[in-house]
């Protein structure tokens, strides 16, 4: 059974600050990981996308790495602003044996991120 | 580009009752997902529809069900409602089962 954890589960910086989230999965077996970030009693945003096969995907000030035979994501933020307080959800979607995807998303708990002025 | 939209944004009902949630997905996109996300237990996967048909089922009891119509909207139904039902339900929205998945803004479902 796939599971996911991320760690810290809770993390306060001042403004300007870069950070890192990080993301651990049990089994290596996936097809792409997602970062989410959700804002308190809304939907999820997505954030980026990385293939199995890929190693990392940026967008904007966001990095995210992939390293999948040790089963972990991380997640780096540069610059921090005070906009970027939400919490940050990782999740996997499993490849069967048949290199088909299961379609479902594992998440981790998330990690709520603060960033204070 | 229209996102995600789901319908109502808060629902109310009492223990016993059904509860239907609706979902339409981005345009083009074939695959819709339900997640249940309830306090203290984190995102959970409920269902996945493709092209019309149910492709994969969390671990739920049978009264979570739904259906996918022929413009690839989706519903959520949920019979004799538990308090522990109550929880934000999201939909999501994807090409395919290997892409990208885009959620909506969420039911939250509230049982008393």
């Amino acid at each position: 059974k796939q599971e996911v954890t991320q760690i810290p589960a809770a993390l306060s910086v001042p403004e300007g600050e870069n950070l890192v989230l990080n993301c651990s999965f049990t089994d290596s077996a996936i097809y792409n990981l997602q970062w989410f970030r959700q804002d308190p009693g809304k939907g999820l945003t997505s954030l980026l996308l990385i293939q199995s096969s890929q190693r990392e995907q940026t967008s904007g000030r966001l990095n995210a790495s992939l390293d999948k035979s040790s089963g972990r994501s991380t997640l780096y933020i540069a610059a921090s602003q005070p906009g970027d307080s939400a919490t940050y959800l990782c999740a996997v979607i499993k490849s069967n044996a048949g290199g088909t995807s299961y379609g479902k998303l594992t998440f981790g708990q998330g990690t709520i991120l603060t960033v204070h002025p | 580009e229209a996102g995600v939209t789901q319908s109502p944004t808060h629902l109310i009902k009492t223990r016993g009752q059904q509860a239907t949630l609706r979902c339409s997905p981005i345009s083009g996109h074939t695959s819709v997902y339900w997640y249940q996300q309830a306090l203290g237990l984190g995102l959970q996967f409920l269902l996945w529809y493709d092209e019309g048909e149910e492709r994969n089922r969390g671990n739920f009891p049978p009264r979570f069900s739904g259906r996918q119509f022929p413009n690839y909207s989706s519903e959520l139904n949920v019979n004799a409602l538990e308090l522990e039902d109550s929880a934000l339900y999201l939909c999501a929205s994807s090409l395919s089962g290997f892409s990208e998945q885009y959620f909506g803004p969420g039911t939250r479902l509230t049982v008393t």
